[in-house]
C-alpha cells in the first residue's frame, strides 16, 4: 500500500544533542510538510516543500531545518533540541492543488 | 489570517447514538476546501471527509456527513451509527486554493464513544 512512513518512531535525544528526524513516502506527491503537535494540541506547521522548493512558516525557530534530498524523502533536523522541543513530529505529503493531505503515524521525541 | 474554532474540547455518545461536532471558520477567501481529520489514540492522522467550498452539496462518507453552511462559516461533522472505534480527536481543518495545501486546523475535539 501507498503510504507515509516516519523513522523512528520513538526518540529520546539528550537537550543540546543534535536530531534528525526521517520521512519517507511512496504516494509520489510532490508536496511534503513537517508539523509540530505538542499534547493535546492542533498541529503547527513548521515548514513544507513544494518539490525541492523550500517553504519556511514565519515563526518556525531557526532550530529546525530540514532536507529533502528527492521526492520520496525528507528530513527534519533539530539542531540543539530544547526541552520545549519534546512533542510528537508528524510528515504529511500531499498532490499541488489536491488540497488534502496524507500523514505518517508520527515520531513521538522526547528530550532529556 | 484564516482560524479554524471547534468550540467543543470534548464530547461523548454512547455506542449506535448519533452526536454531531462543531467547527467554525473564518476567511475573506472565496475559494477554500474544508476537512475533518480524525486522530486514534497513538495512532495517525486520517482524512475522513472534505468539503470543497463551491460544492453546495453537503459532503458524506458512509458514516459521516457534514452540514456545510457557507454564509454563516460553519462546518459541522455529523457522525451516525457511532463504533467504538470512532473514539479520536477530531479536527477540523481549512486550506485556500494556492497555498500548497497549507492545512489550518482548530484546537480539536475529543470524542469517547461509550458502551
Amino acid at each position: 500500500d501507498a503510504m507515509v512512513i516516519q523513522n523512528p518512531r520513538y526518540q529520546v535525544t539528550q537537550f543540546g544533542k543534535p536530531v534528525t528526524l526521517s520521512c519517507s513516502q511512496t504516494l509520489n506527491h510532490n508536496v511534503m510538510y513537517w508539523y509540530q503537535q505538542k499534547s493535546s494540541q492542533a498541529p503547527k506547521l513548521l515548514f513544507h516543500y513544494y518539490d525541492k522548493d523550500f517553504n519556511n512558516e514565519a515563526d518556525t525557530p531557526d532550530n529546525f531545518q530540514s532536507r529533502r534530498p528527492n521526492t520520496s524523502f525528507c528530513f527534519l533536523d533539530i539542531r540543539s533540541p530544547g526541552l520545549g522541543d519534546a512533542a510528537m513530529y508528524l510528515c504529511a505529503t500531499s498532490v499541488f492543488g489536491r488540497f488534502e493531505q496524507y500523514f505518517g503515524p508520527g515520531t513521538r521525541l522526547t528530550v532529556t | 489570517a484564516q482560524t479554524v474554532t471547534q468550540s467543543q474540547p470534548e464530547m461523548s455518545v454512547q455506542e449506535a447514538e448519533t452526536v454531531t461536532l462543531s467547527c467554525t471558520y473564518d476567511t475573506s477567501e472565496s475559494n477554500y476546501y474544508l476537512f475533518w481529520y480524525k486522530q486514534p489514540p497513538s495512532r495517525q492522522m486520517i482524512l475522513v471527509i472534505r468539503q470543497e467550498a463551491y460544492k453546495q452539496q453537503n459532503a458524506t462518507e458512509n458514516r459521516f456527513s457534514v452540514n456545510f453552511q457557507k454564509a454563516a462559516k460553519s462546518f459541522s461533522l455529523k457522525i451516525s451509527d457511532s463504533q467504538l472505534g470512532d473514539t479520536a480527536m477530531y479536527f477540523c481543518a481549512f486550506t485556500t486554493t494556492g497555498t500548497a495545501s497549507k492545512l489550518t486546523f482548530g484546537t480539536g475535539t475529543r470524542l469517547q464513544v461509550t458502551l
